[in-house]
């Protein structure tokens, strides 16, 4: 069964500083893995998705992500934080043979000005 | 606009009543999902549907029940069984295999 690890719950960051938030997955196929953003109250975004293909994948927002089958992970970056970054981020996983995906617990984002 | 339709946002329960939450979708999806969200757990599924006149239990099925009787609709009850309903629901649907999930914007249950 795939699985998705992500490290740190909470992750804090200055204004302009560079955003990291980790992800690792376990899947016995190539799999297809996305990033989400949810804001309080709401429902989640796609931020970014990655299927086959370019290995680096670029989303909305400036975000981009980097699939790494060697290390198993899909690391999601952002050059320089802005204030309405703070959000929490969800990894997910396609779950093989069904439509379902698999998530990550999250990880807040906490951005000081 | 296309989207996903979730109702009410907030919605307060006695303990022992059953609840109907809405989910209605109008981007021509096939496949439909169910997820609870508690703070720190992530989402984890409680159902989903791939196509009309069936559906699946996910990994947290106990205490809920759904129908797909239209393409367009998903509603989840929770039942008097689940022990501890009060979350954050989010719904959600997509076309098919290894595609990403549209969702919508959620219902907050209080049991109170």
């Amino acid at each position: 069964a795939q699985s998705v690890t992500q490290l740190g719950s909470h992750v804090s960051v200055s204004e302009g500083a560079l955003v990291l938030l980790r992800c690792n997955y376990s899947s016995s196929v190539p799999p297809y893995l996305f990033w989400y953003v949810q804001y309080p109250n709401q429902g989640l975004q796609l931020l970014l998705k990655y299927t086959t293909g370019a290995t680096l994948v670029k989303g909305i927002n400036g975000f981009e992500a980097e699939f790494k089958k060697s290390e198993t992970s899909f690391h999601l970056t952002k050059p320089s934080a802005h204030m309405s970054d703070a959000a929490e981020y969800f990894c997910a996983v396609s779950n093989t043979g069904y439509s379902t995906l698999t998530f990550g617990k999250g990880t807040m984002l906490l951005v000081s000005p | 606009d296309g989207g996903i339709t979730q109702s009410p946002k907030y919605l307060f329960r006695k303990e022992g009543q059953n609840v109907t939450l809405s989910c209605e979708q109008n981007l021509n999806h096939d496949a439909m999902y169910w997820y609870r969200q508690d703070p720190g757990q992530g989402l984890r599924l409680i159902y989903y549907s791939q196509i009309v006149n069936d559906f699946q239990k996910g990994d947290i099925a106990e205490g809920y029940s759904v129908s797909r009787e239209k393409k367009e609709s998903f509603p989840l009850t929770v039942t008097s069984a689940q022990k501890n309903p009060t979350a954050f629901y989010l719904c959600a649907s997509s076309t098919g295999r290894n595609t990403e999930a549209f969702f919508g914007q959620g219902t907050r249950l209080t049991v109170v």
